[in-house]
């Protein structure tokens, strides 16, 4: 079964600065997604980047961009510019090609907060 | 477009109760799955429905059922309500297979 660990159950970063939240996965898969997703205290699970793990390139959104190393099984999120709006829990998630079904597994997540 | 909608937004049980909790999808997604939260762990999915068929189950006792209509809203129907069901239950929407799933606020059940 595939499991994903998330090893800082919290992070502080000052704002305008860089942080990096760390995610390691466990599958036997070779073709999969894994996802950030952002969950502000308003709830709302909010995506934040998506890589295929077919794609060498790391992929990025704005100030957001992700360190993807597919033989250590590792998939880092690296927030350039911290805003305060960033303040929120980071979930890492895995979700396997071949399952006939939509099965999403999350990570127990990172609470980043951003001091002014 | 309107994202993904449920209700209620909280909603206050007892044990042994009966709660349905409702999902509209955004509009054209034809796929909704249904993720228990814990308060400070991660989703954990307990089911999928594509087309008005469930497509797939996580582990989740028979207590736990659901469907989807014909305009693919959805209803998660729990019964027997323990203490340890009391969660966020997330929905979340998508329009085909490979593409990704945009979730909702979410309804925040409190067992007694």
């Amino acid at each position: 079964a595939q499991t994903v660990t998330q090893s800082q159950p919290e992070m502080s970063v000052q704002e305008a600065e860089t942080v990096t939240l760390s995610c390691t996965y466990d599958t036997s898969e070779s073709d999969y997604y894994l996802f950030w997703y952002k969950q502000p205290p308003s709830r709302q699970m909010i995506l934040v980047i998506r890589q295929e793990a077919y794609k060498q390139q790391n992929a990025t959104e704005n100030r957001f961009s992700v360190n993807f190393q597919k033989a250590a099984k590792s998939f880092s999120l690296k927030i350039s510019d911290s805003q305060l709006g960033d303040a929120a829990m980071y979930f890492c998630a895995y979700r396997s090609v071949k399952t006939s079904y939509d099965k999403v597994i999350f990570g127990p997540g990172t609470s980043l907060s951003v001091i002014p | 477009d309107a994202g993904v909608t449920q209700s209620p937004t909280h909603l206050i049980k007892t044990r042994g109760q009966h709660v349905t909790l409702r999902c509209s999808p955004i509009s054209g997604h034809k796929s909704v799955s249904w993720y228990q939260q814990v308060l400070g762990q991660g989703p954990q999915f307990i089911f999928q429905y594509y087309e008005k068929e469930e497509r797939g189950r996580g582990n989740f006792p028979d207590r736990f059922s659901a469907r989807q209509f014909p305009n693919y809203s959805s209803e998660l129907n729990v019964n027997a309500l323990l203490l340890g069901d009391s969660a966020l239950y997330l929905c979340a929407s998508r329009r085909g297979q490979q593409e990704t799933q945009y979730f909702g606020p979410g309804t925040r059940l409190l067992v007694l």
